[in-house]
Order: C-alpha cells, then structure tokens, then sequence
C-alpha cells in the first residue's frame, strides 16, 4: 500500500529556531493536511491544502507557520521562530478527496524545542 | 463545527474479554465518516474501522465492530477477544463526506487509553 513518508522522525532545535518537516504525500492525492499532538494530549488539525493554496487553517496556524509544496511532490510545515510549546508530534496526512473515506497519515515527526 | 467527545479517559480490560469503547458527536450534516484510530506508544496513527453515515450496517474488521447509532449520533468500538497487542490510545474521529460542507480533514476525541490485563 502506498505511504506517506515523513523527514526527520526527530527533530531537536533551539528555541528561536526555524524548522521545516518535511512530507511526501501519495502521488496521486490532492489535499494535504498537518496535525499535531502534544504529548499526552489529542491530536489537533493545524491546516489543510489544495491547488497550491491553504484551504483551512485553525487557531494554532499563527503567523509563525507556513506551508509549501514547492516541487509538487514534497509537503512542508515551517515554523519560523520556534518556542517551546511547539514541542508535539506533527503528523502529515493526504488524501484523494476533500471529504470522505480516508486520510492516510504518514509516521509522524516528533520536535523538541529546547 | 463538528465536535467528537470521547467520555472514558482510560478503560482496562482482562486480556481475551470484550471492552467497548464509547464515542458521540455533533453534527448537522448527512454526510459524513466516522473512524478509530488506534495510536501505539510509537505514536504512528493506524487506521481500525470506518463507517460510513449513509450505511445502517455496522461495520466489522475482524475483532473489532462498531455500534453506528445514527440518530443518537454515537459511534462505539467494541473488541472482541482482547489481545496485549491492543493496548494502545484509541481515538475517534469524524471526517465530513466528499459532498458536505463542513470543515475539512479529520476531528479527533480526545481520546480512550486502553489497558490489557494479563
């Protein structure tokens, strides 16, 4: 079955530090979501793509995130000056439809802000 | 907006009996999916069972069914036979249809952690 695959599976940085997690979504998908979960806690939706635009974001997606598909096979979340409570795993997941049956998620990345 | 509300932050059950965990939800849509997740301490997210609001059967992947209760909007998991294996965070999720138009991707609950007794 195809995958969605996630680069790192860790990821330390400082605190004030920009970071990109990086995700390669199914080839034939088309939406393109990021979710994260703080450790003990569920996992939120942070922000969906299609057609090279954002189509929804949450509350969490400040100014300090941003999405790119910037060669048509990667996915990327950027945080641009970290803070320790961006320590969580950030899931990427894609699908061939809006709605509907399944997502498919990738294995995770988890960030250490320190 | 649609909310999933999970009300049983932890369940334990004796390895090969039957545990059900619950989940309810709020909707006003026609139109839409209902998932378990299950999340083992690798934190990977894999998918249990899907049901889809059109159906009124419930569905079934081998131990593991749910209880679909449409107008109650309540989705519970049940598994069968318990295994260690199934000791893992359980998550509900709801996921509008291709056709609706609510909110896009996926709404988790918060949660059920389940405990396997030996």
């Amino acid at each position: 079955e195809p995958e969605v695959t996630q680069t790192p599976s860790h990821q330390v940085t400082q605190m004030g530090q920009e970071v990109i997690l990086r995700c390669v979504p199914i080839s034939n998908h088309l939406y393109f979501y990021w979710y994260r979960q703080i450790l003990g806690q569920k996992v939120e939706f942070l922000v969906s793509f299609y057609n090279n635009e954002i189509s929804e974001k949450s509350e969490i997606f400040d100014d300090q995130f941003s999405v790119e598909r910037p060669d048509g096979s990667n996915f990327t979340l950027k945080i641009r000056s970290t803070k320790l409570e961006d320590s969580a795993m950030y899931f990427c997941a894609s699908s061939p439809t809006r709605g509907g049956e399944k997502l498919f998620f990738g294995s995770g990345t988890q960030l250490s802000v320190l | 907006a649609q909310t999933v509300t999970q009300s049983q932050p932890e369940m334990s059950v004796q390895e090969a009996e039957t545990v059900t965990l619950s989940c309810t939800y709020d909707t006003s849509e026609s139109d839409y999916y209902l998932f378990w997740y299950k999340q083992p301490p690798s934190r990977q997210m894999i998918l249990v069972i899907r049901q889809e609001a059109y159906k009124q059967q419930n569905a079934t992947e081998n131990r593991f069914s749910v209880n679909f209760q449409k107008a109650a909007k309540s989705f519970s998991l049940k598994i069968s036979d318990s295994q260690l294996g199934d000791a893992a965070m359980y998550f509900c999720a709801y996921r509008s249809g291709d056709s609706g138009g609510g909110a896009d991707g996926l709404t988790f609950g918060k949660g059920t952690h389940l405990i396997i007794q030996p």
